[in-house]
C-alpha cells in the first residue's frame, strides 16, 4: 500500500517567517495531493490541493509544489501568522481512491 | 459544517466493553474512511468502504470492525476495549468521481472515545 512520510513532525517559526513542510510517497500512480489543517480540538480541513498534472499551486500565503519524478510534495506558508499554528497533514490519493495521510506536522508560530 | 455527521460526539465506557460509532457521509459521497487519532498523534487510517464494500484496510485491530450500509452510512465497532483505545475517531467521506484526482475528503467532527 501507499507509504506517506511527512517531515518535520514539529516546526516552530517566528511570526512573519516562512514555513515548509515536506511529504514523500511511494505509489507513482498517486494523482491527488491535498493538505489539511487541523486546529486544536477541530476536524481536519482542506486548505490546498494539487493534482498530478500540475507542478505548483498558490493560494495567497500558501503554496504547494509537486515533484512527481521524485515523488515528493511540499507545503509552503509565507508571512506566517499566529493563527497559522495548527497541525498540518499531507495526504495522497491513488487510482484506487485510497487516501493516506502523513503523520502530521505541528506548526507553532511565535508572535 | 462539512456535511459529514458523526455520533456520538463523546463516549465514555469501561474496559472490556463494546461500542459502535456512527457516520453519515455527505450526500452523494460513496467512500467512507475511518481514522483514529490518539492524543497529539497523526491520523491513523483504519478502514475504507466504497458503496457498501470494503475497499482498503489499514492498521485496524482485529477487535475492531466496520461496515457500510445500503444507505451509505457507516458504523465502526470497537470491542474488548482497552485503555489505549481512547482516542478521537474521525470519519471522512469523498465522492468517487470517474475522473481521477477529483475527490476531496470531508471530515466529520469526530467521536471522542474515553475508555476508563
Amino acid at each position: 500500500g501507499e507509504n506517506v512520510e511527512q517531515h518535520p513532525s514539529t516546526l516552530s517559526v517566528q511570526e512573519g517567517d516562512s514555513a515548509v513542510i515536506k511529504c514523500t510517497y511511494s505509489d507513482s500512480a498517486s494523482n491527488y495531493f491535498p493538505w489539511y489543517k487541523q486546529e486544536l480540538g477541530k476536524r481536519p480541513q482542506l486548505i490546498i490541493d494539487i493534482r498530478s498534472n500540475v507542478g505548483e499551486k498558490k493560494d495567497q500565503r500558501i503554496a504547494v509544489t509537486l515533484n512527481k519524478t521524485a515523488k515528493h510534495f511540499s507545503l509552503h506558508i509565507t508571512e506566517t501568522q499566529p493563527e497559522d499554528s495548527a497541525v498540518y497533514f499531507c495526504a495522497v490519493l491513488n487510482n484506487n481512491n485510497d487516501m493516506r495521510f502523513g503523520a502530521g506536522t505541528r506548526l507553532t508560530v511565535k508572535p | 459544517d462539512s456535511g459529514v455527521t458523526q455520533t456520538p460526539k463523546h463516549l465514555i465506557t469501561a474496559t472490556g466493553q463494546r461500542v459502535t460509532l456512527r457516520c453519515s457521509p455527505r450526500s452523494g459521497d460513496l467512500s467512507v474512511y475511518w481514522y483514529q487519532q490518539s492524543l497529539d498523534q497523526g491520523l491513523q487510517f483504519l478502514i475504507q468502504y466504497y458503496n457498501g464494500e470494503e475497499r482498503a484496510k489499514g492498521n485496524i485491530l482485529e477487535r475492531f470492525s466496520a461496515q457500510q450500509f445500503p444507505d451509505l452510512h457507516s458504523e465502526l465497532n470497537l470491542s474488548s476495549l482497552e485503555l489505549g483505545d481512547s482516542a478521537l475517531y474521525f470519519c471522512a467521506s469523498s465522492v468517487d468521481a470517474e475522473e481521477t484526482g477529483n475527490t476531496e475528503a470531508f471530515f466529520g467532527q469526530g467521536t471522542r472515545l474515553t475508555v476508563v
